[in-house]
């Protein structure tokens, strides 16, 4: 079966400091791995995806995800992180199709200055 | 910008209560989803819907219903409302086809008493 490990429930970083969220997956086929971030009061909004290709792939905001299928990880980075980036953060896998995407429970990032 | 717009941001019903979720997209996509978002579990698919009149079974459907009788609107029906379904509802909806990012609406907040 499908699954999405998100293992930081909560995580802090400083305004400034780099940020890793992480990501693993379990998926029967060649998995299409997509990462959402959530504002408060808000929907979710596509981050950064991963199909096929160059494993670091870039998003919006100065993210970016490496792709390890050795560790079925997708782990996301930012070299700076800015206080407007806390949000729910959601890791999920699918198939190319899109249309039953599997969500990890979500990693909280709070930004302190 | 496609926007899908759910016509309440928060809902109080009562056990046994049928309740009805609305969202409408105003982008012309074919696929449209309803998910449910619950702290710790991340997102749930219920059902979604690939065309209209046509709808397919997500992770956990028990306990609701869907009607799409236009290609841009889709329900959610909670036949009899029980305090189990006290959450928060996202609908989200994407093209057909190709790699097109799931667009959210910002949630309904529905609390069964």
């Amino acid at each position: 079966a499908q699954s999405v490990t998100q293992p930081d429930i909560h995580i802090t970083v400083s305004e400034g400091a780099s940020l890793e969220l992480r990501c693993n997956y379990s998926y029967g086929a060649t998995p299409y791995l997509f990462w959402y971030v959530q504002s408060p009061g808000q929907g979710l909004q596509l981050l950064l995806k991963y199909f096929s290709g160059d494993t670091l792939v870039q998003g919006i905001k100065g993210f970016e995800a490496e792709f390890k299928r050795s560790q079925s990880s997708f782990n996301l980075r930012k070299p700076s992180v800015h206080w407007s980036d806390a949000a729910e953060y959601f890791c999920a896998v699918g198939a190319q199709d899109g249309n039953k995407l599997v969500f990890g429970a979500g990693t909280i990032l709070r930004v302190k200055s | 910008d496609v926007k899908v717009t759910q016509s309440s941001r928060y809902l109080v019903k009562r056990t046994g209560e049928k309740v009805f979720l609305e969202c409408v997209q105003d982008m012309d996509h074919e696929n449209m989803f309803w998910y449910r978002q619950d702290p710790g579990l991340g997102l749930r698919l219920i059902y979604f819907s690939y065309d209209v009149k046509m709808k397919e079974k997500g992770d956990i459907p028990e306990g609701y219903s869907v009607s799409r009788e236009k290609k841009e609107r889709f329900s959610l029906i909670l036949e009899s409302a029980s305090t189990n379904q006290t959450s928060m509802y996202l609908c989200a909806s994407r093209i057909r086809g190709g790699t097109g990012p799931l667009h959210f609406g910002n949630g309904t907040r529905l609390t069964v008493t």
